[in-house]
């Protein structure tokens, strides 16, 4: 366990619909980050939060967005989802909000659109 | 822009070694090494900074060339515990404060 948390484990669901995925961070982290991994593709960023606020912005569609909580957990909503929107989303957290850091990931949120 | 890691692939028997290499275009900062396993998450294994301070843990060991920006890792007498797919990401002026992810050399262990 790497005190990463992320719900739900696996989601299926079909075309057009949306989709909220949760991520509860490391103990003392205050960073939180989001990447999509396709099928035997590397790590695509896109987003990161530090402490509640906005930090960077990757790759990360219009129909998809996130937020930080003041509890510093995490939450990305996926919208008007298409079938190449299934991948594994994994959360990362990492003490403080530079490139740096460590990042600890969770064990990912697999989508899968139908 | 992505680092270029090489090989892609790469089979070994248990005992041999093995070199993973991560090269950027980019004068970087730092150079990320993880390792993730078929269908899980990936774990930190080293952070190279520039200056040459190293950063991390297990029996792996790596460099940093920062005159070619490039890094490479070492796995030595592997293991099969050591099977996975290895990422480098690198950190660099222009990258936002954000790794930047190579595609991933896939190292397969057989006894």
């Amino acid at each position: 366990d790497s005190g990463v948390t992320q719900t739900p484990k696996h989601l299926i669901t079909a075309t057009g619909q949306r989709v909220t995925l949760r991520c509860s961070p490391r103990s003392g982290d205050l960073s939180v980050y989001w990447y999509q991994q396709s099928l035997d593709q590397g790590l695509q960023f896109l987003i990161q939060y530090y402490n509640g606020e906005e930090r960077a912005k990757g790759n990360i569609l219009e129909r998809f967005s996130a937020q930080q909580f003041p509890d510093l957990h995490s939450e990305l909503n996926l919208s008007s989802l298409e079938l190449g929107d299934s991948a594994l989303y994994f959360c990362a957290s990492s003490l403080q909000g530079t490139g740096a850091n460590v990042l600890t990931f969770g064990a990912g949120s697999r989508l899968t659109v139908l | 822009q992505q680092p270029v890691q090489s090989p892609q692939a790469v089979i070994l028997r248990e005992g041999e070694d093995a070199v993973i290499n991560c090269s950027s275009s980019k004068a970087l900062y730092s150079v990320h090494w993880y390792r993730q396993k078929h269908g899980e998450a990936p774990v930190f294994l080293m952070i190279l900074l520039k200056g040459g301070e190293q950063k991390g843990h297990e029996k792996i060991s790596a460099s940093f060339n920062e005159k070619k920006q490039q890094s490479s890792l070492y796995l030595t007498a592997s293991q099969l515990s050591y099977s996975g797919t290895y990422f480098c990401g690198t950190l660099s002026g222009d990258s936002n404060y954000q790794l930047i992810w190579g595609a991933g050399t896939k190292l397969i262990i057989k006894p």
